[in-house]
C-alpha cells in the first residue's frame, strides 16, 4: 500500500497561473481533506470531502476549488494563483469508523 | 482567542529528560484530541489520541486530558535526539466519527522540540 500520494512534490507558479494538485489514497477511505501549512500557523483546512460525491469548505477555501473524482482521488485547483497561496499543501484521508487521518508527503508551492 | 493554542516554544531539553508539551482549546464540546509529530520537511504523523479525562500511556509518550480545564498535554519521557520535531496538537469537536464534524481537525500552531545530547 502506498497510503496517500500527492503530485507534484514541488511547483513554482507565476501570479495568475492555474494548476491542479493531485491526491490519491489506496486505503479505501471515505473522507479526504486538503490542508495548507504556513510557518507558525499549524495546518488549516481548505476543503474536505466526507464521502465520494460530496465536498465542502473548510477554514480557508477562498481561491481554491476541489473535485472528488472518485473514492480514491481528491484534487485541489488554484484557478489564478496569488503569492498568498505560497505554502505547503497536505492531503489526508480517514476511514469514517476511525478518527486517525493519514497524511500525504505534501506539495511545496511557490507563487512568484 | 485561537481555537487551539500550544505553548509557543521552541522547547529545548537535554537527552534523557522529560519534555512537556501543552495545548489548550476553546470549544467546550471538543471530544477528540490528538498529538501529531512532524519532522522537518515531512508530513504529520499521529503519535497519540485521547478521548477521556486522565492519562493515556504509549511507550515513552503520555497524553493527559483535563476537559474541565480544556487542557491536553503530551509528556515524552527519556527524550532522545530523534524526538526533535514539531509537535502539533489537534482537536475534533465531536467524538463520533460519523457525526457532523466529519473528522475535521483543528490544529494548534505547533511547538518545536529540540533534544540535545
Amino acid at each position: 500500500n502506498a497510503g496517500v500520494t500527492q503530485t507534484p512534490k514541488f511547483q513554482v507558479l507565476k501570479t495568475g497561473q492555474s494548476m491542479t494538485l493531485q491526491c490519491a489514497q489506496d486505503m479505501n477511505h471515505n473522507s479526504m481533506y486538503w490542508y495548507r501549512q504556513d510557518p507558525g500557523m499549524g495546518l488549516r483546512l481548505i476543503y474536505y470531502s466526507a464521502s465520494e460525491g460530496t465536498t465542502d469548505k473548510g477554514e480557508v477555501p477562498n481561491g481554491y476549488n476541489v473535485s472528488r473524482l472518485n473514492k480514491r482521488e481528491f484534487s485541489l485547483r488554484l484557478e489564478s494563483a496569488a503569492p498568498s497561496q505560497t505554502s505547503v499543501y497536505f492531503c489526508a484521508s480517514r476511514q469514517t469508523s476511525d478518527n486517525e487521518q493519514f497524511f500525504g508527503p505534501g506539495t511545496r508551492l511557490t507563487v512568484l | 482567542q485561537k481555537e487551539v493554542e500550544q505553548n509557543s516554544g521552541p522547547l529545548s531539553v537535554p537527552e534523557g529528560a522529560i519534555a512537556s508539551l501543552n495545548c489548550t482549546y476553546s470549544d467546550r464540546v471538543s471530544q477528540s484530541f490528538f498529538w501529531y509529530r512532524q519532522y522537518s520537511g515531512k508530513s504529520p504523523e499521529l503519535i497519540m489520541s485521547i478521548y477521556s479525562n486522565g492519562d493515556k500511556e504509549d511507550g515513552r509518550f503520555t497524553a493527559q486530558l483535563n476537559k474541565a480545564s480544556q487542557y491536553v498535554s503530551l509528556l515524552i519521557r527519556d527524550s532522545q535526539p530523534s524526538d526533535s520535531a514539531t509537535y502539533l496538537c489537534a482537536v475534533i469537536p465531536i467524538f463520533n466519527a460519523g457525526g457532523t464534524s466529519y473528522g475535521k481537525l483543528t490544529f494548534g500552531q505547533g511547538t518545536i522540540l529540540t533534544v540535545h545530547p
